[in-house]
């Protein structure tokens, strides 16, 4: 059974700080590893699919990367500002029988 | 990719009653989902709706207290039954984009139960 834990569960930046999260999972047997970003009475934003270990994807200001060997993704923000304000998950695709999440990270970017 | 809708956006039930929540999806689509997010807690799979069978429940839902339906390949309901207040959570609905292993969301109902 997939299990994946998100740290931290909160943190509140200063706009213009940069940031980065970690998603970390027990076992690289997956197909996708996704992290979405979900802003309150929104829908889930897909931000990234990344399959292989070591893939780096980048949009904007925000970049991930994938560690399948150490169980680990992480999640870049520079330059944080107020409208990056969301929650941010991580999911793993099990071969596309389910998504398993993890619980979040809630970031708060205060102006 | 895929534009999905929820109705209701947020309701406010009481104890023993149901409430059925509407998917709507701007495209044909197989596979269906249903998550719920408790407080707290992460995103979990309630059960996967494909058109012209029965859903299949993750390991802690029943048909019973989450009967869903599949009518075409562009709907689904989602009943949340006999509503007790630890059902209060966000219901999100989501579709699986055949390429590339994609999952677009719609943007939840809000359930509180009193």
């Amino acid at each position: 059974i997939l299990n994946v834990e998100q740290s931290p569960q909160s943190l509140h930046v200063q706009e213009g700080d940069s940031t980065n999260f970690t998603c970390s999972f027990p076992s690289s047997n997956f197909y996708a590893l996704h992290w979405y970003r979900w802003e309150t009475a929104k829908s889930p934003e897909a931000l990234f699919v990344m399959t292989l270990n070591g893939d780096e994807k980048k949009k904007g200001r925000i970049s991930a990367t994938l560690n399948t060997k150490e169980g680990y993704s992480y999640l870049y923000i520079k330059g944080s500002q107020p409208e990056d304000s969301a929650t941010y998950l991580c999911a793993l695709d099990n071969y596309g029988q389910n998504f398993v999440f993890g619980p979040g990270t809630r970031l708060s970017v205060l102006p | 990719s895929a534009v999905i809708s929820q109705k209701p956006s947020r309701d406010i039930c009481q104890r023993g009653t149901s409430l059925t929540i509407q998917c709507q999806v701007d495209s044909q689509v197989t596979m269906m989902f249903w998550y719920r997010q408790q407080p707290g807690q992460s995103l979990t799979l309630i059960a996967t709706a494909n058109q012209g069978s029965e859903a299949t429940y993750e390991s802690g839902f029943v048909i019973d207290k989450f009967p869903i339906s599949r009518p075409n390949l562009t709907f689904s309901t989602l009943t949340v039954s006999n509503m007790s207040p630890e059902d209060s959570s966000i219901y999100l609905c989501s579709v699986e984009v055949p390429e590339g292993h994609e999952q677009y969301f719609g943007p939840g109902t809000r359930l509180t139960v009193t």
